[in-house]
């Protein structure tokens, strides 16, 4: 199975920060990432797919990058609703594997 | 819009079986695939199983292979998920997803969730 490593577990940010949220998977997984952010008792919601689309509707402070096994999620200027969990995904292979989560918070 | 409602959840002892049901609306069904997917409370998320847009293939991980089934009925836009011999730590909300990708998949739309409680 491809393992899915994120980092920092957590971070906190002021508003207009930029914040940058690591994803390194254990193989290559040739640019078939996503990336979700979750709020509280909410269902996970899709903000980015083969590591750099962003999909429809999500606000464009947020951008993803990366190939090969290191990716990343960065929020070019933390808003208060930017708040929440932040998982990222593997679709290239099954199992589907998801990251253990970055929480965001403001600070 | 896209909407998917799940529901069938609820507390079910150790050893006994859950069917969930998801209603899928404001998208062809028939065209994607779709998927499960869950989260124990305070825990990440977990891929539970794929369905293909016919239904002639299903996937699943070895943590609920050969006891939970994924199934659909694209004449009613509705997925299912049969879950037999339970388990505790199969305590979660479970959610339905639709894919989207094609050489990588994602899940692009989410139901709110059901919550399955398994407990003596």
């Amino acid at each position: 199975d491809i393992q899915m490593t994120q980092s920092p577990a957590s971070l906190s940010a002021s508003l207009g920060e930029t914040v940058t949220i690591q994803c390194q998977a254990s193989e290559d997984i040739y640019s078939g990432l996503a990336w979700y952010q979750q709020k509280p008792g909410k269902s996970p919601q899709l903000l980015i797919y083969g590591a750099s689309s962003l999909q429809d509707g999500v606000p464009s402070r947020f951008s993803g990058s990366g190939s090969g096994t290191q990716y990343s999620l960065k929020i070019s200027s933390m808003q208060t609703e930017d708040e929440g969990v932040y998982f990222c995904q593997q679709g290239l292979k099954y199992p589907h594997t998801f990251g253990a989560g970055t929480k965001l918070e403001l600070k | 819009e896209v909407q998917l409602v799940e529901s069938g959840g609820g507390l079910v002892q150790p050893g006994r079986s859950l069917k969930l049901s998801c209603a899928a609306s404001g998208f062809t069904f028939s065209n994607y695939y779709m998927a499960w997917v869950r989260q124990a409370p305070k825990k990440g998320l977990e891929w539970v199983a794929t369905i293909s847009t016919s239904g002639s293939r299903t996937y699943y991980p070895d943590s609920v292979k050969g006891r939970f089934t994924i199934s659909r009925d694209n004449a009613k836009s509705s997925l299912y998920l049969q879950m037999n011999s339970l388990k505790s730590e199969d305590t979660a909300t479970y959610y339905c997803a639709r894919l989207g990708g094609g050489y990588a998949y994602y899940f692009d739309y989410w139901g709110q969730g059901v919550m399955v409680t398994v407990s003596s």
